[in-house]
């Protein structure tokens, strides 16, 4: 099945700095790649996806960036405030969700 | 905004008891998950549903757990013998369309087994 590693685990920056987290997966079948943000006392929450014809996706101060050769994905925070403070997971869909382990950003003021 | 809601938020169980967990989906979707997060380790998919009928379930979801969708709004997971290993934090999610759609995620049950 489907195997996503996700680093690093802990990250902290400085507001305004950028963040940045990188995931792999493992089957190559992947072909759909969602990021989750999850808040203190909340389910993830869909914040940026990328689908697998398409390199790299950008919402305003949120970008994905996919190599579908290497089997990496990244996401990119830029301007750092904050409320960008949470846990971040990446994931690739076979025929399920699979979850990376998630990545707990810290935003420093 | 609709949201989907779990209950409750907190349950504490002995081992070898049948638990309940639930779940209102948002009301127009027509897919359902459940996921577990065991303390420290990675959200894992248990199972997902879809017109009253189980479609996909991983190698967790095994006889001890079952869902349902007993009328309109609720979707349930239960577990029927809990062990001490099935504390975890469970997740119910829904969506409107399939697997590469948006999956909106609840709160999550917190259950303890003693």
């Amino acid at each position: 099945g489907e195997n996503v590693e996700q680093h690093p685990s802990t990250l902290s920056v400085q507001e305004g700095d950028s963040a940045v987290i990188k995931c792999t997966y493992s089957d190559s079948a992947s072909n759909y790649f969602p990021w989750y943000k999850q808040e203190l006392g909340k389910g993830p929450q869909l914040i940026i996806d990328i689908r697998s014809n398409v390199g790299e996706k950008k919402d305003q101060r949120i970008a994905v960036t996919l190599n579908k050769t290497a089997k990496h994905f990244s996401l990119h925070i830029t301007e750092t405030q904050p409320e960008d403070s949470a846990v971040y997971f990446c994931a690739a869909i076979d025929y399920k969700l699979s979850f990376g382990a998630g990545t707990t950003v810290t935003v420093r003021a | 905004e609709p949201e989907v809601t779990q209950t409750p938020s907190h349950q504490v169980t002995q081992m070898g008891q049948e638990v309940i967990l639930r779940c209102v989906p948002i009301s127009n979707h027509l897919y359902f998950y459940w996921y577990r997060q065991i303390l420290g380790q990675k959200v894992e998919f248990l199972v997902s549903f879809y017109n009253n009928e189980i479609s996909e379930k991983s190698e967790i979801f095994d006889d001890q757990f079952s869902v349902e969708r007993p009328d309109g709004s609720n979707f349930t997971l239960k577990i029927r013998s809990t062990k001490l290993e099935d504390s975890a934090m469970y997740f119910c999610a829904s969506g409107i369309g399939g697997l590469y759609n948006e999956q909106f995620f609840g709160p999550g049950t917190r259950l303890t087994v003693l």
